[in-house]
């Protein structure tokens, strides 16, 4: 692996079905970060982490949830999909300037999600 | 309230033209600046960023900005733009310090016209 890889690359899935994005990363860095992208809307953050162990809300947190268990993995959940979750969704990750570093932030190549 | 304004959704230049790309900020606090460029189908990819220093950064393919504190501008440049740089461009800031949260810019399409 070699800086973030996500999966699946696209997806199509029924409304009220769970889904669950992964996102992996091989720099060590503590932040992760998951995105939308909407048109016309720019990106979004989702959800965030600062640190393994640690997650907080971004600016459209509804209907998603996240976990943090490693350093590597920060994968984020759609319980229960709806319509307007179609999307693509974009994970990063940077070294966090709580700890010092710059916020510079490195993006994986993006899940593409239909909701129907 | 932070806000990252970028004033063009599309720009259409020639191959071999100039370009700038405006991006304005709203931070009270010292900022981190990055552009960043995503081709179609593509993540974004880190074209330059300003943490301290010199106020005029280079960046990868030929790009480069320059910020300007008192207009709160960190525009990007390139002397001549090829077929290659049709994209989007986002503008973002960081707070110095703060948090790891950085505020994207809606985003400008370049069209290059050949």
């Amino acid at each position: 692996i070699a800086g973030i890889t996500q999966a699946p690359t696209s997806q199509i899935l029924a409304a009220g079905r769970r889904m669950t994005l992964r996102c992996t990363q091989d720099m060590r860095h503590n932040a992760m970060y998951w995105y939308r992208q909407d048109l016309g809307l720019g990106l979004r953050l989702i959800h965030y982490s600062n640190t393994a162990g640690t997650t907080g809300k971004g600016e459209v947190p509804d209907g998603y949830s996240v976990s943090r268990a490693n350093t590597d993995d920060f994968p984020l959940t759609l319980a229960s999909a709806v319509p307007s979750q179609t999307s693509v969704y974009f994970c990063a990750s940077s070294y966090s300037v709580l700890a010092g570093g710059y916020n510079e932030q490195f993006f994986g190549p993006g899940t593409r999600l239909t909701v129907l | 309230a932070q806000s990252v304004t970028q004033p063009d959704i599309h720009i259409t230049v020639s191959e071999g033209a100039s370009l700038e790309l405006r991006c304005n900020y709203s931070y009270g606090a010292t900022p981190y600046l990055f552009w960043y460029v995503q081709s179609p189908g593509q993540g974004l990819q880190l074209l330059l960023k300003y943490f301290s220093g010199d106020t005029l950064v280079q960046g990868i393919k030929g790009f480069e900005a320059e910020f300007k504190r008192s207009q709160s501008s960190f525009n990007l440049r390139k002397p001549s733009v090829h077929w290659s740089d049709a994209a989007e461009y986002f503008c973002a800031v960081g707070i110095m310090n703060r948090d790891d949260k950085i505020i994207f810019g809606k985003g400008t399409r370049l069209h290059i016209l050949p």
